[in-house]
Formats: structure tokens, C-alpha cells, sequence
């Protein structure tokens, strides 16, 4: 069965400060997609990125980075330089070639400035 | 740009109610899905469609009911509501099938009093 699973679920940390939220999943498909999305106070869900299972490829956009690893089925998002801006919910999600997406529990960030 | 379109944003029910979410996209997606949001348990599928006239169970379909007539609009019935179906219900829409970003609805808050 397909799960994902997020450790953290409440993480606060000082502006300025590197984040790390970790995602950890499950499958059995070779052929999956892995995301994250951003749903901040005002609570609309935002997309943050999509990765596929071939691409193992680390990620940087700005202050965020992504870091894939099959070997360990996680796929890790950084804040650099935590903004109070970053403070969010985030969740971590998977889909397969079932057509259906399975969410993480998601992680709250608070950035304390 | 109205992307996903949920109305209404917030309803009051009484126990044993029916009412309909309605949700719309303008963007030509095939995929369209609806997923409710409950605090510490992230976002669960309900139900999902791959085009008109096709829809599949998500994890958590009792007590919901869905069709797609057209292209563009995807409405979540709610038969006889109960105080377990109190939720954040979102609507999202994919130009991938199952495996692409999911556009998202502003949510709507449904209380079952």
C-alpha cells in the first residue's frame, strides 16, 4: 500500500535558521511521482515541486532545495534562510499509476523573527 | 484566471442534510478529484475522475457521492450528512491524469451540526 509519512508535525525554528522537512514514503510502483505543496495561513494549497522515480536529481529553486533518495524512499525539502514568510503548513505527497494521490499529515513551520 | 472554482465557501448542515460542493475548472483538465482535510490527518482522497462520464473511489468515499457530466465540473453530494463529514473539503484539478500538479480549489469549510 502507498503511504507517506511525515514525521514532523510541528517544527519552529528562528529567521535565518536552515530547515529541513523530511518525507519519507512507501510503494511498490517503479513508476511514482513525489510532491510537495505549501498551504500557508490563509490555507489555500500551493505547489511547490514534482519529482518522478527516474529522476533522482536534487532540486534548488531559490532558498528551497529538494533532496531524493530511492535508496532510503525520502525525499527531503530545505528552507534556506528561514523568512516568516515560510511559515506554513507543508505537505509532502505521493501518486502512482493508479491515478490516486496519497498526502502526508504535513508538517507546520513557524519562523520566528 | 478562475482555475478551480469550489463553491459555496462555507455551509452549516444539520444532521441528515443533503447538500452538493460544487466544483469547477476552467483549464481543460481531464483529471479532477476531491479530497477533505481534517487536523492532524492531512489531505484524504474521496473521490476522483480521469474524464466525462468516469469516476473511481479514493480512500475515504463513504457517505459521498460524485459525477462528471462535463469536462469542466465535478460536484461532491453529500446524502445524509453527519457530524463526521464536518471537514475542509478541497477540489483539485491535474492536466496529467493522476500524476500531475494538482490545481487547487480555495476549500470549503462544511460544518454537520
Amino acid at each position: 500500500a502507498q503511504k507517506v509519512t511525515q514525521a514532523q508535525t510541528e517544527i519552529s525554528v528562528v529567521e535565518k535558521e536552515d530547515v529541513t522537512l523530511d518525507c519519507v514514503y512507501e510503494t511498490r510502483d517503479t513508476t511514482y511521482y513525489l510532491f510537495w505543496y505549501k498551504q500557508p495561513p490563509s490555507g489555500e494549497l500551493v505547489f511547490l515541486i514534482r519529482r518522478n522515480s527516474f529522476d533522482e536529481q536534487n532540486e534548488i529553486s531559490g532558498r528551497y532545495s529538494w533532496n531524493f533518495q530511492k535508496s532510503t524512499s525520502s525525499f527531503n525539502f530545505t528552507i534556506t534562510a528561514s523568512q516568516v514568510v515560510d511559515s506554513a503548513v507543508y505537505f509532502c505527497a505521493l501518486s502512482d499509476t493508479g491515478n490516486q494521490f496519497y498526502f502526508g499529515t504535513g508538517t507546520s513551520l513557524t519562523v520566528i523573527p | 484566471n478562475a482555475g478551480v472554482t469550489q463553491t459555496p465557501k462555507f455551509q452549516v448542515l444539520k444532521t441528515g442534510q443533503s447538500m452538493t460542493l460544487q466544483c469547477a475548472q476552467d483549464m481543460n483538465h481531464e483529471y479532477m478529484s476531491w479530497y477533505r482535510q481534517d487536523p492532524g490527518m492531512g489531505l484524504r482522497l474521496i473521490h476522483y475522475s480521469v474524464g466525462a462520464g468516469i469516476t473511481d473511489q479514493g480512500e475515504v468515499p463513504n457517505g459521498y457521492n460524485v459525477s462528471r457530466s462535463t469536462t469542466e465540473d465535478f460536484p461532491l453530494r453529500l446524502l445524509s450528512a453527519a457530524p463526521s463529514q464536518t471537514s475542509v473539503y478541497f477540489c483539485a484539478s491535474s492536466h496529467d491524469s493522476g500524476t500531475g500538479e494538482l490545481f487547487f480549489g480555495e476549500g470549503s469549510r462544511l460544518t454537520v451540526l
